[in-house]
């Protein structure tokens, strides 16, 4: 398997530009996560899809953010209008669900460096 | 909800010493806690785990201990080595939390030659 794939690897734009950050899951993952990492506020969880619905957008920051997962194997993080902000690296994960025995590991994508200017 | 502080920020030991690094967790009903480690430019990768039904773990060079009464657990990298040298996070989860991972804030380990 490749891995969780992330388009773009690096995104630069104006501030008040549209942003679109896309992410392939593993195969066969159910869950799939969306963290923003600052130096700042360290590694945040944005909000996080099981079986494509949205189970907890408390970490999105703002209406300006929206995900989206048309399907098991893609999803979208949107950022309209965009700020300086918002520079940060954007990271996607996948992983399996709870079994009943444990916790399945959480595999992260290469992540997008966002720069707005 | 659940809230992750991890300590200290940043570390610096010289080759072969040990490092540890301390994480504590609010939700007593938290049972899993992970490490990552993240090299720089890279994303995170899990390096070891542990569940609340035991106490300890290793896995080579690395170990990670767990006190549940407490509410704190720990990663213990012996005989370190240039190449252990990263970024490494903390983690808790709970039954029922749909595999949410709250992390902490990261610790800068520099080994040094």
């Amino acid at each position: 398997d490749a891995g969780v794939i992330q388009s773009p690897r690096h995104e630069v734009t104006e501030m008040g530009q549209e942003v679109t950050l896309r992410c392939k899951p593993i195969s066969g993952h159910d869950y799939l996560f969306w963290y923003r990492q600052t130096m700042m506020r360290g590694l945040e969880l944005l909000i996080y899809f099981n079986n494509n619905v949205p189970i907890d957008d408390s970490g999105m920051p703002e209406d300006r953010f929206s995900a989206k997962m048309p399907n098991a194997s893609f999803s979208t993080l949107k950022i309209q209008p965009s700020e300086p902000r918002d520079s940060a690296v954007y990271f996607c994960a996948s992983s399996l669900g709870w079994s009943g025995t444990g916790f399945y590991e959480q595999y992260f994508g290469p992540g997008t460096r966002l720069t707005v200017t | 909800g659940e809230n992750v502080e991890q300590h200290p920020s940043t570390l610096s030991v010289q080759e072969g010493d040990s490092a540890v690094i301390k994480c504590t967790y609010s939700d007593s009903a938290s049972n899993y806690f992970p490490w990552y480690k993240q090299e720089l430019g890279k994303r995170p990768q899990l390096i070891i785990d542990i569940r609340s039904n035991v106490g300890e773990k290793k896995d080579q060079r690395i170990a990670v201990t767990l006190n549940k009464t407490a509410k704190h657990f720990s990663l213990h990298i012996t005989e370190t080595q240039p190449e252990d040298s990263a970024v490494y996070f903390c983690a808790a989860s709970r039954v029922g939390g749909y595999n949410k991972l709250i992390f902490g804030a990261g610790t800068r380990l520099a080994v040094h030659p």
